[in-house]
């Protein structure tokens, strides 16, 4: 079945350090893929996504890219704040009619600290 | 954000009780999920709904059931609450189930934080 394997967390990073999450996913045909992130005590947010290989999605600094050669979503991030600790979840959701299921990732949980 | 509340958002019961979560949406949208958040699991989908009276299964539906009467409101029911089902309940609403647009993208609940003692 489908599955997606995330890095195990977790991080902590200095203020406007680099940011790496490595995602991979395993799926048939071409999955859509999505990052949420999950502030303290707060439901999941969108963050970015990508529907297709070479798609790149961005938002609040953050990029990903799907790399279909590589089956591969990392979110990375050039320069974090103390603000963007949260828990960060990727996932998927497959190909095809009645695909209404997403399959997440275990969650990386970041901190940055000043 | 979207208009997504559930009720309760934190509650404890007993081991044999019934419980029933609700998840109340103002977009009016056609898909409506339920999720558990457990540690080291991610989050996996209970069930799921793809319009009024119709739902469907996912991965970890056993134990629980659901109902939808409206479109605004999607029960997750605990007919006897047992400890495994200690965990946070998210539900998320989505304007389409296909992938076309912004439309198969999930929004998501505050959640409800359940404890089965």
């Amino acid at each position: 079945g489908d599955s997606v394997t995330q890095m195990e967390g977790p991080v902590t990073l200095s203020e406007e350090a680099c940011l790496t999450i490595n995602c991979t996913y395993t799926a048939t045909g071409y999955p859509s893929l999505f990052w949420y992130v999950q502030y303290p005590g707060e439901g999941l947010q969108l963050l970015l996504k990508a529907t297709k290989a070479d798609d790149k999605g961005s938002n609040k600094g953050f990029e990903a890219t799907y790399r279909k050669e590589t089956t591969s979503f990392h979110l990375e991030k050039g320069s974090v704040q103390v603000s963007d600790s949260a828990v960060y979840f990727c996932a998927l959701r497959p190909s095809g009619a009645g695909s209404y299921q997403l399959t997440f990732g275990k969650g990386t949980k970041l901190s940055v600290i000043p | 954000d979207a208009g997504i509340t559930q009720s309760p958002r934190h509650k404890v019961t007993e081991t044999g009780t019934p419980v029933t979560l609700r998840c109340h949406q103002t977009e009016n949208h056609r898909y409506m999920y339920w999720y558990r958040q457990d540690p080291g699991h991610g989050l996996r989908l209970i069930h799921y709904s793809y319009g009024v009276k119709d739902t469907d299964k996912g991965e970890v539906s056993d134990g629980y059931s659901v109902s939808r009467s409206k479109t605004e409101d999607f029960l997750l029911t605990l007919e006897s609450a047992t400890s495994s089902q200690t965990s946070v309940y998210f539900c998320a609403i989505s304007e389409s189930g296909r992938t076309s647009g912004n439309q198969e993208t999930q929004y998501f609940g505050p959640g409800t934080r359940l404890l089965v003692l």
